[in-house]
């Protein structure tokens, strides 16, 4: 069964620095992989997703993720800071995007200003 | 474009009321997948509709159902509320059958049980 694992389920960086979510995903790769975002108190939103073709994926508000076969990782990449930024981020395989989702518990990420 | 909405926003309901939650799909969704987030957990997968019949269950008793609507619009019902049933219900409405695509969810109804 595919699977995902998040590196840190706290991450806190300074506002202006780089942000790093990691995610690695097993060796039964997915066809899909989505980050979504989780702002405080609110749903989800879809930041971006890999699905087949660039393997560098650009998605709202600055983010972006490489997927690296070679790595089995699909790491969220942000190369400034915004303490908008303050959210749970979660990265979640798919067969084909429309069944059913497996979250994990996510990677919080804290801005310090 | 219209995105997914639900309602209400909140709900206080006691142990042993029953509750109904509603969601609009996005424009041109035929799908519609419920979600239960418990604090401090990821989302955990309930069940889906498509085309107004289920296409796919978690592990949530038979208490937990739902209706989806010609209009694709959909509801979840819970009998027979438990205090483990607070949490934030989140509906998620996407393209389904040969197109199927991404997922788009909705702002979540915050469920307190007392």
């Amino acid at each position: 069964a595919q699977s995902v694992t998040q590196l840190g389920s706290h991450v806190s960086v300074s506002e202006g620095a780089l942000v790093l979510l990691r995610c690695n995903y097993s060796s039964s790769v997915p066809p899909y992989l989505f980050w979504y975002v989780q702002y405080p108190n609110q749903g989800l939103q879809l930041l971006l997703k890999y699905t087949t073709g660039a393997t560098l994926v650009k998605g709202i508000n600055g983010f972006e993720a490489e997927f690296k076969k070679s790595e089995t990782s699909f790491h969220l990449t942000k190369p400034s800071a915004h303490m908008s930024d303050a959210a749970e981020y979660f990265c979640v395989p798919s067969n084909f995007g429309n069944e059913k989702l497996t979250f994990g518990t996510g990677t919080r990420l804290t801005i310090i200003p | 474009e219209t995105g997914v909405t639900q309602s209400p926003t909140h709900l206080i309901k006691t142990r042993g009321q029953q509750v109904t939650l509603r969601c609009s799909s996005q424009s041109g969704h035929n799908t519609v997948s419920w979600y239960q987030q418990a604090l401090g957990q990821g989302p955990q997968f309930i069940f889906q509709y498509y085309r107004e019949e289920e296409n796919g269950r978690g592990n949530f008793p038979p208490r937990f159902s739902g209706l989806q609507f010609p209009n694709y619009s959909s509801e979840l019902n819970v009998n027979a509320l438990e205090l483990d049933d607070s949490a934030l219900y989140l509906c998620a409405s996407s393209l389904g059958g040969i197109y199927a695509d991404t997922q788009y969810f909705g702002p979540g109804t915050r469920l307190t049980v007392l």
